[in-house]
């Protein structure tokens, strides 16, 4: 079955305290996203990977690091937790053909993540 | 720089109404893609439709139809025959080529609720 998935689902870790959200597709998509969701915010992208070893910020990267060093996944690391990266974060794929996105993202179920 | 808008925060309906969710861009890349998301309550997102910047044609799909207007710069969504199972929160995104390629940018959302 074509998924992502994210561990944790759920988290509540306390400021500072080093964690990692993970993130695996199986679908050999070239394209990876994480997204957090905040209420009347929307969804803002934190990172994207175009492929393997390529990564860029998106509009909210502070706070955050990712790596793409395979394929299928792409873990995002926040070093030092605060309360204002208290959120759902949301991992996605898709199939990136050249200069095209295909768009359809592939989300993760979602973790939600508290940082007191 | 790249905006989506969508105006309508929530919008309630009864059963059986038609109802329309607007989304308003702005990007000066000629060519973009634009897509809409549904968010139902149990919180995965699911793609609902794509739509490159050089086909206005208007898409229909069962209950659902968009309609694409470059002179408006809008990509709204209606819902025929509104059902409950149609409550959600509703994402218009968009991603462009060009300077901000791989990047993809949502509304706010609409929340729906649509009562029995």
């Amino acid at each position: 079955e074509a998924q992502v998935t994210q561990n944790p689902r759920y988290l509540i870790t306390v400021t500072g305290k080093k964690l990692t959200v993970t993130c695996s597709q199986n679908m050999n998509h070239e394209y990876m996203s994480w997204y957090r969701q905040d209420p009347g915010l929307g969804l803002r992208q934190i990172y994207y990977s175009m492929n393997v070893e390529v990564t860029d910020k998106g509009d909210v990267p502070e706070g955050y690091k990712v790596s793409r060093k395979e394929k299928r996944n792409f873990p995002l690391i926040l070093e030092s937790p605060s309360p204002n990266q208290t959120s759902l974060y949301f991992c996605a794929s898709s199939r990136y053909a050249g200069t095209e996105n295909t768009g359809e993202l592939f989300f993760g179920e979602g973790s939600r993540l508290t940082v007191l | 720089a790249q905006k989506v808008t969508q105006a309508q925060t929530e919008i309630s309906v009864v059963e059986k109404e038609d109802v329309t969710l607007d989304c308003v861009y702005e990007t000066r890349d000629t060519t973009y893609y634009l897509f809409w998301y549904k968010q139902p309550p149990s919180g995965e997102l699911v793609f609902l439709i794509r739509r490159n910047s050089f086909d206005e044609q208007n898409e229909i799909s069962g209950r659902y139809s968009w309609n694409f207007q470059k002179s408006t710069s809008s990509f709204n969504f209606t819902i025929t025959a509104s059902q409950v199972v149609d409550s959600a929160v509703y994402f218009c995104a968009l991603s462009a080529w060009g300077s901000t390629l791989g990047r993809l940018y949502f509304g706010r959302g609409t929340q729906l609720t649509v009562w029995p």
